[in-house]
């Protein structure tokens, strides 16, 4: 059972260049999330679904995309990389919706944008 | 504004000593604290999970509590190990798809 699958898990880009985070779950959870984490910071959400083909905004969705075709696979687009979008991006899912369902997260992609 | 707290934001103790871990919220309404235990590298895993009813709960060497009049919680660890460090958030559910994130305590378990 491989739980949440994030690729890549580094990845270096120039600003302006795009490019997709990869997230797969196993475990048939209708709920997945992007977050992010920056230094001395709490996790941000980005983006979240209820299910396939349901997103919605979480707190800091500028500069990003989602697609929820399948229950499966969530992928979080970026469009013309920043320097503020170097972080460290985790993808989570849930059985139940994040405030009542314990959170399962991937092992994490870490971004650099020059 | 819904903010979750922690304290210290790092630690270093040795092997075999205890710990205790704080976390202060402002989150209103309240539905229930969770503890995750983030390694090097690697995403949050759950620890314990605490409603409103609920004072203390216990997981292995991690004993987590409640007092839901003073939004505290703390998390003691007994008997560290090695593999105890690790960063350490408190995340704090209320209302609707409301969940907010602590910064998370450093603890570094030294032999």
């Amino acid at each position: 059972n491989a739980g949440v699958t994030q690729t890549p898990k580094f990845r270096i880009l120039k600003i302006g260049q795009s490019m997709t985070l990869q997230c797969t779950q196993d475990m048939n959870h209708n709920y997945m999330y992007w977050y992010r984490q920056d230094p001395g910071m709490g996790l941000k959400l980005i983006y979240y679904s209820v299910g396939a083909g349901i997103t919605d905004k979480g707190e800091v969705p500028n500069g990003y995309n989602v697609s929820r075709s399948t229950t499966e696979d969530f992928p979080l687009r970026l469009e013309l990389a920043a320097p503020s979008q170097t972080s460290v991006y985790f993808c989570a899912s849930s059985y139940y919706t994040r405030n009542t369902g314990e959170l399962f997260f991937g092992e994490g992609s870490r971004l650099t944008v020059l | 504004k819904n903010q979750v707290e922690q304290s210290p934001q790092s630690l270093i103790i040795l092997e075999g000593k205890n710990c205790t871990l704080q976390c202060n919220y402002t989150v209103s309404p309240f539905s229930n604290l969770r503890w995750y235990k983030q390694d090097t590298g690697r995403g949050p895993v759950s620890l314990t999970i605490m409603t409103f009813s609920e004072n203390t709960k216990s997981n292995g060497r991690y004993t987590a509590t409640l007092d839901a009049d003073t939004k505290q919680s703390s998390l003691h660890i007994t008997a560290s190990q090695l593999s105890d460090s690790a960063s350490y958030i408190c995340v704090v559910s209320g209302g609707y798809q409301k969940v907010t994130f602590g910064t998370g305590t450093k603890l570094q378990v030294i032999p």
